[in-house]
């Protein structure tokens, strides 16, 4: 089945600086790569998606990209912010069904 | 718009007790899904059901059960809790097709005596 690998496990960035958060695939014929953030104590929530037949994706602050060929995809977010601060978690879809399975997260810590 | 819904918030069982936590969407979504939420491992799939009348193990099944009571209602049973099961639970839920991003529901935090 489908394995997915996130670094790095703790990242730490003063405000305005970037971050990015890499993770890679095993299955190729997986098609669809979400990204969750998830504040302490609360539910994930979907912060942006990519799916296999785009490369790019950009929404404000929060980019992913994917190289299928490498079978990875990164999260870069710009112009961080303290309310960033949170774990975040990637996933990626078994192939001909939306199950997704998950990253073991990466905890983002922006400092002022 | 109430999303996804799970009972309880909390629960501390002693070893070998028995419980269902609840789940309950209201988005008209096919599909649900059962997660436990351990340190450093991420979400593990427990259960899922692709649509009304089906259900299927995902990572980490054992000691675990579901029913999906109808298209609303997915929940999950541990019969005789064990202290490895004590986690955060997490229900959610998707459409089958076009949007596949998941919804979750607020969690249940288990602790097993």
């Amino acid at each position: 089945g489908e394995n997915v690998e996130q670094h790095p496990s703790t990242l730490s960035v003063q405000e305005g600086d970037s971050a990015v958060i890499k993770c890679t695939y095993s299955d190729s014929a997986s098609n669809y790569f979400p990204w969750y953030k998830q504040e302490l104590g609360k539910r994930p929530q979907l912060i942006i998606d990519i799916r296999s037949n785009v490369g790019e994706k950009k929404d404000q602050r929060i980019a992913v990209t994917l190289n299928k060929t490498a079978k990875h995809f990164s999260l870069h977010i710009t112009e961080t912010q303290p309310e960033d601060s949170a774990v975040y978690f990637c996933a990626a879809s078994e192939s001909g069904f939306q199950k997704l399975v998950f990253g073991t997260g990466t905890r983002l810590l922006v400092s002022p | 718009n109430a999303g996804v819904t799970q009972t309880p918030k909390f629960q501390v069982l002693k070893t070998g007790q028995s419980m269902t936590l609840q789940c309950a969407q209201d988005m008209n979504h096919n599909s649900m899904y059962w997660y436990r939420q351990d340190p450093g491992m991420g979400l593990r799939l427990i259960y899922y059901s692709a649509s009304e009348g089906t259900t299927d193990k995902g990572e980490v099944p054992n000691g675990y059960n579901v029913s999906r009571l109808n298209k609303r209602e997915f929940s999950l049973r541990l019969e005789s809790a064990a202290p490895s099961q004590t986690s955060v639970y997490f229900c959610a839920s998707s459409e089958f097709t076009g949007d596949y991003g998941y919804t979750f529901g607020s969690g249940t935090r288990l602790t097993v005596v």
